[in-house]
């Protein structure tokens, strides 16, 4: 299993172009989600997928679009570049976990090795 | 909305404790935690469900105060291989919504 792969590594735009970074996975997993980390900031959700056709906003969706054809790929587009987008962006994906007090929950999140994005 | 962790940075001697704490101001079903080492992506810890189940290493351990909103995680006899940053992450009930806190910096020295 090659587990959660994205693409490219680095990246480096020019304000204004838009571009689309790359995430599958092969575990079968139902939830993927992607996030930003800036530095003192954490892990910031940008979308996240609990299905197939099926999206939603995290904390800091503007700017940001994704769609979800497939329970392999959940490729994040930006759609014009701006600077404050600079920052390393992480793909995640897992299953869920059901709790005995009825709740479901999302279970081991397994991360991509991360994008380096740099816009000038 | 992020929960809130503290503090916010920690340095131990190798062998030491530390405890690292997470909050949040609305009701949470799940906390989930998380190591990062430098350059590298987050590596999962435990997760922590409200009814009080766990999953995670053996060798971590963590509390989860369904009442107070709060979890903390132990780390015990610390190791240098412990140095890291500790993200907590946080689920309400019926949504699937991981959201995770701003981190809080681990050095262990020798």
């Amino acid at each position: 299993n090659a587990g959660v792969t994205q693409t490219p590594k680095f990246q480096v735009l020019k304000t204004g172009q838009s571009m689309t970074l790359q995430c599958a996975q092969d575990m079968n997993h139902e939830y993927m989600s992607w996030y930003r980390q800036d530095p003192g900031m954490g892990l910031r959700l940008i979308h996240y997928s609990v299905g197939a056709g099926i999206t939603d906003q995290g904390e800091v969706p503007n700017g940001y679009n994704v769609s979800r054809s497939t329970t392999e790929d959940f490729p994040l587009r930006l759609l014009s570049a701006a600077p404050s987008q600079t920052s390393v962006y992480f793909c995640a994906s897992s299953s869920t976990l059901s709790g005995a007090s009825g709740g479901i929950s999302t279970d081991t999140q397994y991360f991509g090795p991360g994008t380096r994005l740099t816009v000038l | 909305q992020q929960p809130v962790q503290s503090p916010q940075a920690v340095i131990l001697r190798e062998g030491e404790d530390a405890v690292i704490n997470c909050s949040s101001s609305k009701a949470l079903y799940s906390v989930h935690w998380y190591r990062q080492k430098h350059g590298e992506a987050p590596v999962f810890l435990m997760i922590l469900l409200k009814g009080g189940e766990q999953k995670g290493h053996e060798k971590i351990s963590a509390s989860f105060n369904e009442k107070k909103q709060q979890s903390s995680l132990y780390l015990t006899a610390s190791q240098l291989s412990y140095s890291g940053t500790y993200f907590c992450g946080t689920e309400n009930f019926g949504n699937e919504k991981l959201t995770f806190g701003t981190g809080t910096r681990l050095t262990i020295i020798p």
